[in-house]
C-alpha cells in the first residue's frame, strides 16, 4: 500500500505545453503540500493546503496551480511549460496538528522541459 | 520557524556509528525537533522527532540536549544504504499553519 503515489514518475514535454502531476495520498491526513528539487537538489515548497486554505510560495509563477478534488488529492497544473522548470517534483501530506505530524513523501515527478 | 544547522557533508566507515548534529539554538518551547533523510533519487523519508527527551526507535535515536539548543541524530550501525542527505527541521505541535522547510542537511557518505 504506497501512502504518497505520484503519476507520473517520468513526464517529458515541450516547452510551451501545459501538463498535469496528480497526487493522491491514502493517510488521512489534512495537509497535502507540493515541493520542487532543482539540479541543486534544493527542496523547495510551492504550495500546502489544508482544508481548502491554499499557502502559496510566492515566488512560484502563476503558470503553477494546485487542484485539490477532495482531501486524499492534490494536483498540480502547469501552462506553458518553461526549460526552468524541469525538475522533480515531490508530493507530501501530513498531520497539521498533533504530536505526530511527520510528513510523507512520494517518490517524485523528474519533468523534463525540451 | 526556528532555523537549524548543519554541517553539509560527513562521513562514516560502514558498521560504525554515524553521528549527525544539528544546532537549533532558537526554538521556541513548543517546537519538535523532526528528522528525514533523502537517498538519491528518492523522496524524502521520516525518521525520528522528538521534543525533549531522548528518543529511539528501530531507524535511529536521537539525543536532545537538555537547553534544546541541540540535537545529535544517531545511526547506530551505519550501512552503504545510509548513504543518503539528512536533514533537521522544527515545527510547532500545534497551531497555525505549518510548512516543513528543508535546509540544504547533511551529505552522508558511508564506506566501506
Amino acid at each position: 500500500d504506497t501512502a504518497v503515489s505520484q503519476t507520473p514518475k517520468y513526464l517529458v514535454t515541450q516547452m510551451g505545453n501545459d501538463k498535469s502531476i496528480k497526487c493522491e495520498q491514502n493517510l488521512g491526513h489534512d495537509t497535502m503540500y507540493w515541493y520542487k528539487q532543482d539540479s541543486k537538489k534544493f527542496l523547495k515548497i510551492m504550495f500546502s493546503y489544508n482544508n481548502k486554505e491554499l499557502i502559496i510560495n510566492e515566488t512560484v509563477p502563476n503558470r503553477f496551480s494546485p487542484k485539490s478534488p477532495d482531501k486524499a488529492h492534490l494536483n498540480l497544473h502547469i501552462n506553458s511549460l518553461e526549460l526552468g522548470d524541469s525538475a522533480v517534483y515531490f508530493c507530501a501530506s501530513s498531520h497539521n496538528r498533533g504530536v505526530n505530524t511527520e510528513a510523507f513523501f512520494g517518490q517524485g515527478t523528474r519533468l523534463t522541459v525540451v | 520557524d526556528a532555523k537549524t544547522t548543519q554541517p553539509p557533508s560527513m562521513d562514516c566507515a560502514e558498521g560504525r556509528a554515524a553521528n549527525l548534529p544539528c544546532n537549533h539554538s532558537t526554538i521556541s518551547g513548543n517546537e519538535y525537533v523532526y528528522w528525514y533523510r533523502q537517498i538519491h533519487s528518492q523522496g524524502p523519508q521520516y525518521i525520528i522527532h522528538g521534543l525533549k527527551n531522548n528518543e529511539t526507535n528501530e531507524m535511529a535515536s536521537l539525543i536532545i540536549t537538555e537547553d534544546r539548543k541541540s540535537s545529535t541524530l544517531i545511526l547506530p550501525h551505519a550501512t552503504l544504504r545510509d548513504t543518503a542527505v539528512y536533514y533537521c527541521i522544527v515545527r510547532p505541535t500545534s497551531g497555525g499553519s505549518y510548512i516543513p522547510t528543508f535546509g540544504r542537511g547533511t551529505s552522508l557518505i558511508v564506506h566501506p
